[in-house]
C-alpha cells in the first residue's frame, strides 16, 4: 500500500464549479502538507502548504487538513480553463529534512 | 530570471550509452534534488544535495549517479542506461532545509531508452 495515495482522475468539470481534490495518507507522522501544480510539460511548482490540522485559504483556493482521518483537500472555487492541470499533494514527517512523499497527481480538466 | 534549467530536454539512447542529465540553478540554493515521474507512482526521489560535496541517495538511486562540485549545479549521470530507466526526470532546488522551504523545479527531461 502507497504511503499517499491519490485518484488520478482525470477530473472534467465546466468552467465555475467549485472542486475538490484529495489525498490520503497512512502515516500518522506527516505534519507538513503542500499541494503543487503542474501544467503540461512544465515542472510541478507549490500551490499551498499547510501545517497540521485546519484550513488555509488564498484567493480562489482552500486547503484543508483533517489528521484525525488523515485526509488532505484542495478546494478550487470559481474555476477557471486556466485552473487546467495536474495536482499533486505532497507531505513530509516533522523529522524529515526533506523526505518530500508524494501523491501520484489528479489531472483535473476545466471545460469552457 | 529566477530559474532551474535542465538539459537536454528530450533524449533518446540506447542501452549501455552512458548519458549525463544537466542541472543548473541561479538562485544561490543550498539543496538541489532529482526525481523522476512515472505514470501512477507520481515524483520519486532519485538523489539530493544539501551543499556543495554532499550528497545523499532518495528512494530509487540505483542506475544513477550525482555530483556536486559547485553550488549552481548537479549533474545526473546514468553510467549504463537500461530501458527501465525510461522516465520523465525533474530537477529541483531549494534556498535551505527548513520544512516549508517549496521546491523550485525545472522543466523536465524525458528519457527514452531503447
Amino acid at each position: 500500500q502507497k504511503e499517499v495515495e491519490q485518484d488520478p482522475g482525470p477530473l472534467s468539470v465546466p468552467e465555475g464549479a467549485i472542486v475538490s481534490l484529495n489525498c490520503t495518507y497512512s502515516n500518522s507522522a506527516f505534519q507538513y502538507f503542500m499541494w503543487y501544480r503542474q501544467y503540461s510539460r512544465k515542472g510541478p511548482e507549490l500551490l499551498m502548504y499547510t501545517y497540521s490540522s485546519g484550513n488555509k485559504e488564498d484567493g480562489r483556493f482552500t486547503a484543508q487538513v483533517d489528521k484525525s482521518s488523515k485526509y488532505i483537500s484542495l478546494f478550487i472555487r470559481d474555476s477557471q480553463p486556466s485552473d487546467s492541470a495536474t495536482y499533486l499533494c505532497a507531505m513530509r514527517r516533522m523529522d524529515s529534512n526533506y523526505q518530500l512523499i508524494w501523491g501520484a497527481g489528479t489531472k483535473l480538466i476545466i471545460k469552457p | 530570471e529566477a530559474q532551474v534549467t535542465q538539459n537536454p530536454r528530450y533524449l533518446i539512447t540506447v542501452t549501455g550509452k552512458k548519458l549525463t542529465v544537466t542541472c543548473s540553478q541561479n538562485m544561490n540554493h543550498e539543496y538541489m534534488s532529482w526525481y523522476r515521474q512515472d505514470p501512477g507512482l507520481g515524483l520519486r526521489q532519485i538523489y539530493y544535495s544539501m551543499n556543495v560535496e554532499v550528497t545523499d541517495k532518495g528512494d530509487v538511486p540505483e542506475g544513477y549517479k550525482v555530483s556536486r562540485k559547485e553550488k549552481r549545479n548537479f549533474p545526473l549521470i546514468l553510467e549504463s542506461p537500461s530501458p527501465n530507466q525510461t522516465s520523465l526526470y525533474f530537477c529541483a532546488s531549494s534556498p535551505r532545509t527548513g520544512l516549508n522551504s517549496p521546491l523550485h523545479f525545472g522543466n523536465g527531461t524525458r528519457l527514452t531508452v531503447t
